[in-house]
């Protein structure tokens, strides 16, 4: 079974903080996501990446970066945290195909920005 | 642009009974359409999908069938349990195949 693993289920920081959000899988899946996950908003997604050392923009990627050094482990980065970003953080892999193959996803980090 | 819209919750129902989520896309060509689960406290699961015009697709007593007509792609089951409690995501891939569009999630919860 695919494996996605987030690195808190739970996770409270202070505003203007920096944040890591760290999530690795054990697939070896070239795709990597990250969204976010608000009420009535639905998934949005913040960034991917294809393969290791690659990210791609996704629809809201403002106040996030991202970092794959390694082609199991894909970290969002807050840089300056902000009460906005308070909200259900989403990781997810596929293989290289996203047609043929689901995404699988973590359960979740809720992040609190106080 | 690509996009998905799903019926509005929360939904309740009794056991038992009959279960619709609407989901219509909008997309240029033959995007691939998917249906995800969230149970409380977990990440998505795909629950069904299809990838081409009237093909249905089914997991678990689901069912879905891919409308081009009508640009649809309505969750049903004929009889929910209480284990089906869960928000439903309604989501497409366009034909480049480059990210997933999801819908807003519509919660159910079944009442025994």
């Amino acid at each position: 079974d695919v494996k996605v693993t987030q690195s808190s289920r739970y996770l409270v920081k202070r505003t203007g903080e920096k944040v890591f959000l760290e999530c690795v899988q054990d697939m070896d899946h070239e795709n990597m996501f990250w969204y976010r996950q608000d009420p009535g908003l639905g998934l949005r997604l913040i960034y991917f990446s294809y393969d290791v050392k690659m990210k791609e923009k996704g629809d809201i990627p403002e106040g996030y970066s991202v970092s794959r050094e390694k082609k199991e482990r894909f970290s969002l980065i807050l840089e300056s945290a902000s009460t906005n970003q308070t909200s259900m953080y989403l990781c997810a892999s596929s293989l290289g195909n996203l047609v043929t193959g689901p995404q699988h996803f973590g359960d979740g980090t809720r992040l609190s920005i106080l | 642009g690509d996009s998905v819209t799903q019926m509005e919750g929360p939904v309740t129902l009794s056991e038992e009974a009959c279960l619709t989520i609407n989901c219509t896309y909008t997309a240029t060509g033959y995007p691939s359409l998917f249906w995800y689960v969230q149970y409380p406290g977990e990440g998505l699961q795909l629950l069904l999908k299809a990838t081409k015009a009237d093909d249905k697709g089914s997991n678990k007593g689901f069912e879905a069938t891919y409308r081009k007509e009508t640009t649809s792609f309505h969750l049903e089951k004929g009889s929910v349990q209480v284990s089906d409690s869960a928000v439903y995501f309604c989501a497409l891939i366009p034909p480049s195949g480059n990210q997933f569009y999801f819908g807003t999630g519509t919660s159910l919860t079944v009442i025994p």
